[in-house]
């Protein structure tokens, strides 16, 4: 059974411009959860969709968006990229709640 | 707002030296406390989910339990392979998760 596809793994940008991640989740998977991941912050939690709604929202500015498509894979997009938003960016897919799998993350870095 | 600090932060431990990892939470309506391990370059691994209290669980050396206040991990027997860090996670009634910073666990052959 495949896992959580994330891409692209890694990625440079420069301040100012956008970038746009993707995740296919596990098969029959609809729940598609994603975090960001620093050294300080640790694990913060961005968002999460359920059928192409998003459920909930974590405590990010605007310029950190999300959405699903109706096969299940989902997409985020941080606009206006500024340093700080290097980090490693992880998208994890769920049938129960909690019960989170993981892909390897997107590893961002903002020069 | 609901927090989950773990702690130590870091441990090393020999093969065989037994030890317990602790997640301290306050929540407002705990649906569920969850245990993970990440290993260096990946992303977490679902290990354990706790209910209520007096809950336990078990996969081979490790061992969950949940108490009002607190969980703890216990390492039985640990083995080089054991070496990753334990990331423990509560959900609250609005069904966000909160992630701890970790405890990175190092055990030495």
């Amino acid at each position: 059974k495949a896992g959580v596809t994330q891409t692209p793994r890694y990625l440079i940008k420069t301040r100012g411009q956008q970038v746009t991640l993707s995740c296919s989740p596990i098969s029959g998977h609809r729940s598609v959860s994603w975090y960001q991941q620093t050294p300080g912050q640790g694990l913060q939690f961005l968002f999460e969709y359920f059928s192409e709604t998003q459920r909930n929202k974590g405590n990010f500015p605007g310029r950190f968006s999300g959405r699903q498509f109706s096969n299940s894979r989902s997409e985020m997009n941080v606009s206006t990229l500024e340093l700080g938003d290097s980090a490693l960016y992880l998208c994890a897919s769920s049938l129960k709640a909690g019960e989170l799998f993981f892909g390897e993350g997107s590893r961002l870095t903002v020069l | 707002e609901d927090q989950v600090t773990q702690s130590p932060e870091a441990l090393r431990l020999q093969e065989g030296e037994s030890s317990s990892l602790n997640c301290s939470y306050t929540v407002s309506g705990l649906r569920g406390l969850f245990w993970y391990r990440q290993d260096p370059g990946k992303g977490p691994e679902f290990l354990f989910t706790l209910y209520s209290a007096g809950e336990e669980k078990e996969k081979e050396r490790l061992k969950a339990t949940l108490t009002k206040k607190e969980s703890f991990l216990h390492i039985t027997a640990p083995k080089p392979e054991d070496s990753a860090t334990y990331l423990c996670a509560v959900q609250a009634g609005d069904y966000k998760l909160s992630f701890g910073a970790g405890t990175t666990v190092t055990v030495r052959a």
